[in-house]
């Protein structure tokens, strides 16, 4: 069944550092996308990175690269040098490719809420 | 663009009523998700459409529930007979279809926050 995880409610991280975001999942298809968006408490759902699952090279934009382990079933957002307005909730998010139905939907994790200190 | 707009933003009502909120997506966009999301947790797959066909519909999601887009633009979702435990934000988004760039993210509406009294 499809499936994700991250593992850690909460991170802390000095301004200026880069911090890991955790995030694995399951699933038996071939093709499928891998998703971050970043919800402030604003409330709104702002994507950041995108990463396929037949792309070789790891996604990056800008301060934001996704750390793709295919085998391993991982991948985790990286944020370099953060600011104190990183500080919000981040969700992981898989869309799994074309079922019989001839559609997809997407799934998300629980989410990791980060606190950049100054 | 003028984004995904959904209606109302705030509802309030009584354990036992019913609720129907409207969602617009992106014109462009035939790909239409209903999300609930409660405090501190991720959003939670209630249905999706393709154009006006519900394509998947969750099995946690009880008979009270129904979703429709009719003309393959808005969509509906209803809530019969509310409970508490409804109490969440209502989240729709949407995004283009396979030959429109299938891999394209959910671009999400501000949601609406529902409150069971």
């Amino acid at each position: 069944a499809q499936k994700i995880t991250q593992t850690q409610p909460g991170m802390f991280v000095q301004e200026k550092e880069a911090v890991t975001l955790d995030c694995t999942y399951d699933t038996s298809d071939q093709s499928y996308g891998l998703f971050w968006y970043k919800q402030p408490s604003s409330g709104e759902m702002i994507f950041l990175i995108y990463q396929g699952s037949y792309d070789e090279q790891n996604a990056t934009e800008g301060r934001y690269s996704l750390n793709f382990q295919k085998a391993r079933k991982s991948a985790n957002l990286v944020i370099s040098a953060s600011q104190l307005g990183d500080s919000a909730m981040y969700f992981c998010a898989m869309r799994e490719g074309y079922r019989n139905t001839g559609g997809f939907k997407t799934i998300f994790g629980a989410g990791t809420r980060l606190f950049v200190k100054a | 663009d003028t984004g995904v707009s959904q209606d109302p933003r705030h509802k309030i009502t009584k354990r036992g009523q019913n609720v129907t909120f409207r969602c617009d997506p992106i014109s462009e966009h035939n790909r239409l998700y209903w999300y609930r999301q409660t405090l501190g947790q991720g959003p939670e797959f209630l249905t999706y459409f393709q154009n006006e066909a519900q394509l998947e519909k969750s099995r946690l999601l009880s008979d009270r529930f129904s979703a429709e887009r009719p003309k393959g633009s808005f969509s509906t979702l209803e809530i019969q007979r509310t409970e508490q435990g409804d109490s969440a934000m209502y989240l729709c988004a949407s995004s283009p279809g396979a030959s429109q760039g299938g891999n394209s993210p959910l671009h999400f509406g501000n949601g609406t926050r529902l409150t069971v009294t």
